[in-house]
């Protein structure tokens, strides 16, 4: 599986949209990019995920280059709850479903 | 559905003992995983079962035990514990969704203390 590249730490303020880059330039056609996050040493929670196309769910939109070397993934209201660390993970669909987690970005929303 | 469960939640033992970590899962899944989570890290896979009767290594194995005891259960065993496994554990599950979503869900976790 590709290695991702997050930035250790981010900011956001509270009704602000939240941008997490991931880089990942070392990607296969046949990998896909997912997005976890894990509250307060919770189990991390399955967010989104894509192979090329932007998706969207009611948690989250995912942005892919149109070269796939990086993403973003953008929580369009952050609120002090989706204070997390969130991991972005690449990783081929079937097969092996093992995830290989990094060490995310911490994101902190400020009231 | 409870989802997936862990226990004990925490836990703490002295260097050579053993134990074993419990995980049941209700969502009929095929595939289980263990982690392990030190402090400031991102979690590591220390074994998996992709389907009933089957377990591999992941990237951190030695010390460690699995047993797949049915498709809801996946326990995790310490032989001889030493201070270097003091960690959070969690298990996972998944299976193949309408969706083609290999989404795992995670338990609360264990906390062990080896001292």
């Amino acid at each position: 599986d590709a290695k991702t590249t997050q930035p250790t730490s981010m900011d956001c303020a509270e009704g602000r949209a939240a941008n997490l880059p991931c880089n990942h330039s070392t990607i296969s056609g046949n990998e896909y990019v997912y997005w976890y996050r894990q509250i307060h040493s919770q189990g991390p929670q399955y967010i989104i995920h894509g192979l090329k196309n932007n998706e969207t769910n009611e948690m989250a939109s995912l942005i892919i280059t149109e070269d796939r070397k990086s993403s973003t993934l953008i929580l369009p209201h952050a609120t002090l709850r989706d204070t997390a660390v969130y991991y972005c993970i690449v990783r081929t669909q079937g097969g092996s479903e093992k995830l290989v987690f990094g060490k995310g970005t911490k994101l902190t929303v400020n009231p | 559905n409870a989802g997936v469960t862990q226990t004990p939640k925490f836990q703490v033992l002295k260097t050579g003992q053993s134990m074993t970590l419990q995980c049941a899962q209700d969502m009929n899944h095929n595939s289980m995983y263990w982690y392990r989570q030190d402090p400031g890290m991102g979690l590591r896979l220390i074994y998996y079962s992709a389907s009933e009767g089957t377990t591999d290594k992941g990237e951190v194995p030695n010390g460690y035990n699995v047993s797949r005891l049915n498709k809801r259960e996946f326990s995790l065993r310490l032989e001889s514990a030493a201070p270097s496994q003091t960690s959070v554990y969690f298990c996972a599950s998944s299976a193949l969704s309408g969706t083609s979503v290999y989404e795992q869900f995670f338990g609360p976790g264990t906390r062990l203390t080896v001292l």
